[in-house]
């Protein structure tokens, strides 16, 4: 079974600061997706990265993926408070595997 | 573009009650599709899946089943609602593996 462990689980900061949030696995996926969820409402994907290495930018979110295709980071520079919500990274296993794993989430708040 | 529909968006049952929830596709073609539910705000169980009219994979055991009638339509029912059973139920849709947008989302209160 693939796991994806997110950390911090929780993460409170004032408007302005930077931040990186960690989602790890001792598996490799074929791709890996980043959502931020929230209340009440479906995740939204913000970025799918495939290959190890690869580092995306939107904006002021900074997505990278290890290079052994095994764990990603989301970096948000200068946070707003626009930025709060759920973000949950999910795994692909890729080929005839259609099925995505998913993290538990970090829970951003930034505060005004 | 594509778009992605749940409804209803809330519902509240009683305890043996049947359920039906209806999630629909527009704007593409056999797309993959998957039933999850969410419990309280966190991380997403993935419940079922279908690649084709017909075809659906359960990914865990439970009282909850799921059809796909038509190629864009996927529904997910039980027969008789648990207390356990209430939570947010979220409908995706994958034009290929890995990639997954997700509905509106439906909040089941069982009471």
């Amino acid at each position: 079974t693939q796991l994806l462990e997110q950390s911090p689980q929780f993460l409170s900061i004032q408007e302005g600061e930077n931040l990186t949030v960690y989602c790890n696995s001792s598996s490799v996926f074929s791709s890996l997706q980043w959502y931020r969820q929230e209340p009440g409402e479906g995740p939204v994907l913000l970025v799918t990265v495939v290959t190890g290495g690869e580092v995306k930018k939107l904006k002021r979110l900074t997505f990278q993926f290890g290079d052994a295709r095994k764990d990603s980071s989301l970096h948000i520079t200068a946070a707003q408070p626009g930025d709060t919500g759920l973000y949950l990274c999910a795994g692909g296993g890729g080929g005839s595997n259609y099925k995505l794993t998913f993290g538990k989430g970090t829970l951003l708040t930034v505060n005004p | 573009s594509q778009t992605i529909h749940q409804w209803p968006a809330t519902l509240v049952q009683p305890v043996g009650s049947p359920l039906s929830l209806e999630c629909t596709v527009e704007g593409t073609s056999n797309p993959n599709l998957y039933w999850y539910r969410q419990a309280a705000g966190r991380g997403l169980q993935l419940l079922f899946y279908s690649v084709g009219i017909g075809q659906i994979s359960s990914e865990v055991p439970q009282n909850l089943s799921a059809s796909r009638p038509q190629d864009r339509q996927f529904i997910l029912s039980s027969k008789k609602l648990l207390l356990s059973d209430s939570g947010f139920y979220l409908c995706a849709w994958s034009p290929l593996g890995g990639v997954g947008y997700f509905g509106p989302g439906t909040r089941l209160t069982v009471t």
